[in-house]
C-alpha cells in the first residue's frame, strides 16, 4: 500500500520568513495530494491540494509543488504569520480512492513574532 | 451548515466497556470515514463507507465495527475497549477526493 513520509516533524520560523514542508510517497499510482492544517483541539482542514497532472499550485501565501518522477511534493508558506502556527499534514490517495487518504506523520509549525 | 458533527467530544472508558461514536454530516456526501490520530503517526483509516448500507475495512480495523444505516450517519463501535484504543477519533465525509473532517472525539481507555 501507499506510504507517506513527512519532514521535518517540527519547524520553527520567524514571522515573515518562509516555511517549507516536504513529503515523499511510495505508490506511483497516487494522483491526489492534499495538505491539511490542524489547529489545537480541532479537526484537520484542507488548505490546498494538487493533482498529478499539475506541477505547481498557488493560493495567496501558500503553494504546493509536485515532482512525480521523484515522488515527492512540498508545501511552501511565504510571509509567515503567527496564525500559521499549527500542525500540517500531507496526504496522498490514488485513483478511485475517494477520500481514503494516507497521511504523513505531521509537522508542528511554530511562527515566532 | 454544520458540516461534520461528532458526538461525544470526550469520553473515558474502562477496559472491556463498549461504546459508540456518532458521526453526522449534512452535506449529502456519499462517502464517510473513521480515522484515528495518534502522536507521531498522523491519521490512520479505520473503516469507511461508500454509501448507505455499505462499509469496508481500512488500514487499522481490528477492535472496531461500523454501521451506515442512514446516509447522513456513520457509527463507530468499540465492543470491548482496550488501552491501545486510547486515541483521538476523527470522522470525515467526502463527495470525491476532498474530505471534510469533524472536530474529533478524544477517547481514553483506562
Amino acid at each position: 500500500g501507499e506510504n507517506v513520509e513527512q519532514h521535518p516533524s517540527t519547524l520553527s520560523v520567524q514571522e515573515g520568513d518562509s516555511a517549507v514542508i516536504k513529503c515523499t510517497y511510495s505508490d506511483s499510482a497516487s494522483n491526489y495530494f492534499p495538505w491539511y492544517k490542524q489547529e489545537l483541539g480541532k479537526g484537520p482542514q484542507l488548505i490546498i491540494d494538487i493533482r498529478s497532472n499539475v506541477g505547481e499550485k498557488k493560493d495567496q501565501r501558500i503553494a504546493v509543488t509536485l515532482n512525480k518522477t521523484a515522488k515527492h511534493f512540498s508545501l511552501h508558506i511565504t510571509e509567515t504569520q503567527p496564525e500559521d502556527s499549527a500542525v500540517y499534514f500531507c496526504a496522498a490517495s490514488g485513483p478511485d480512492s475517494w477520500g481514503k487518504l494516507q497521511f504523513g506523520a505531521g509537522t508542528q509549525v511554530v511562527v515566532t513574532p | 451548515n454544520a458540516g461534520v458533527t461528532q458526538t461525544p467530544k470526550f469520553r473515558v472508558l474502562k477496559t472491556g466497556q463498549s461504546m459508540t461514536l456518532l458521526c453526522a454530516q449534512d452535506m449529502n456526501h456519499e462517502y464517510m470515514y473513521w480515522y484515528r490520530q495518534d502522536p507521531g503517526m498522523g491519521l490512520r483509516l479505520i473503516h469507511y463507507s461508500v454509501g448507505e448500507g455499505t462499509t469496508a475495512k481500512g488500514e487499522v480495523p481490528d477492535g472496531y465495527n461500523v454501521s451506515r444505516l442512514k446516509k447522513q450517519n456513520f457509527l463507530l463501535g468499540l465492543e470491548s475497549a482496550a488501552p491501545s484504543q486510547t486515541s483521538v477519533y476523527f470522522c470525515a465525509s467526502s463527495y470525491g477526493s476532498e474530505a471534510f473532517f469533524g472536530q474529533g472525539t478524544r477517547l481514553t481507555v483506562v
